[in-house]
């Protein structure tokens, strides 16, 4: 997977209660993504960072707030989980905008 | 923005015969075109991908066509295997500025 973890591979939380999924690289890309992949909606960006502490918003941003305090590790919170915010998470990554992109593992989230 | 279309969701087909997966954009801006394979639990990985500035890429198996005039593309699986059941996305970028825009998904199952 390109030098792309993810932590952790599987997380059960209750309504309400703080998560935080964690991607690191070894790889030295500059832009870092995170995905949600739902049945019937594909992937769909949350947000991304072209930079440490240079992140913007994606599509489905709302509920969730990131931070990149390093080039390897790119945080994504969900500051009070919703049911809605069941999926499965892909980090991905890549040198640059128009290029190729290389995905995690995922994270699997289900939020009771 | 950008948007893209993907056919069919699903796709069953015979080991040994052709598959051949479709993508249209709206973008006409748009010169990056991915496509990857995501097997069962796992993330998406990069198969092919093609700019546009050429009409067609193969690898092997794999083969991708790009008809600009008519803003689509499109995924050419030969003499399928069972390992090639899997779930791929196509997506379309406007390159150095942007990201790209995924498709919803083809299922593709092979029997044996």
């Amino acid at each position: 997977d390109a030098g792309i973890t993810q932590s952790p591979r599987h997380k059960v939380t209750e309504t309400g209660t703080p998560v935080t999924l964690r991607c690191h690289q070894t790889e030295n890309h500059r832009y870092m993504y995170w995905y949600r992949q739902d049945p019937g909606h594909g992937l769909r960006l949350i947000h991304y960072s072209y930079g440490v502490k240079d992140t913007d918003k994606g599509e489905v941003s709302d509920g969730y707030s990131v931070s990149r305090s390093k080039t390897e590790d790119f945080l994504l919170t969900l500051e009070s989980a919703t049911s809605s915010q069941t999926s499965v998470y892909f980090c991905a990554i890549s040198a640059g905008l128009g290029q190729a992109q290389y995905f995690g593992p995922g994270t699997r989230l289900l939020v009771l | 923005g950008e948007n893209v279309e993907q056919h069919p969701s699903t796709l069953s087909v015979q080991e040994g015969d052709s598959a051949v997966i479709k993508c249209t954009y709206s973008d006409s801006a748009s010169n990056y075109f991915p496509w990857y394979k995501q097997e069962l639990g796992k993330g998406p990985q990069l198969i092919i991908d093609i700019r546009s500035n050429v009409g067609e890429k193969k690898d092997q198996r794999i083969a991708v066509t790009l008809n600009k005039t008519a803003k689509h593309f499109s995924l050419h699986i030969t003499e399928t295997q069972p390992e090639d059941s899997a779930v791929y996305f196509c997506a379309a970028s406007k390159g150095g500025s942007y990201i790209p825009t995924f498709g919803r998904g083809t299922s593709l199952i092979v029997h044996p």
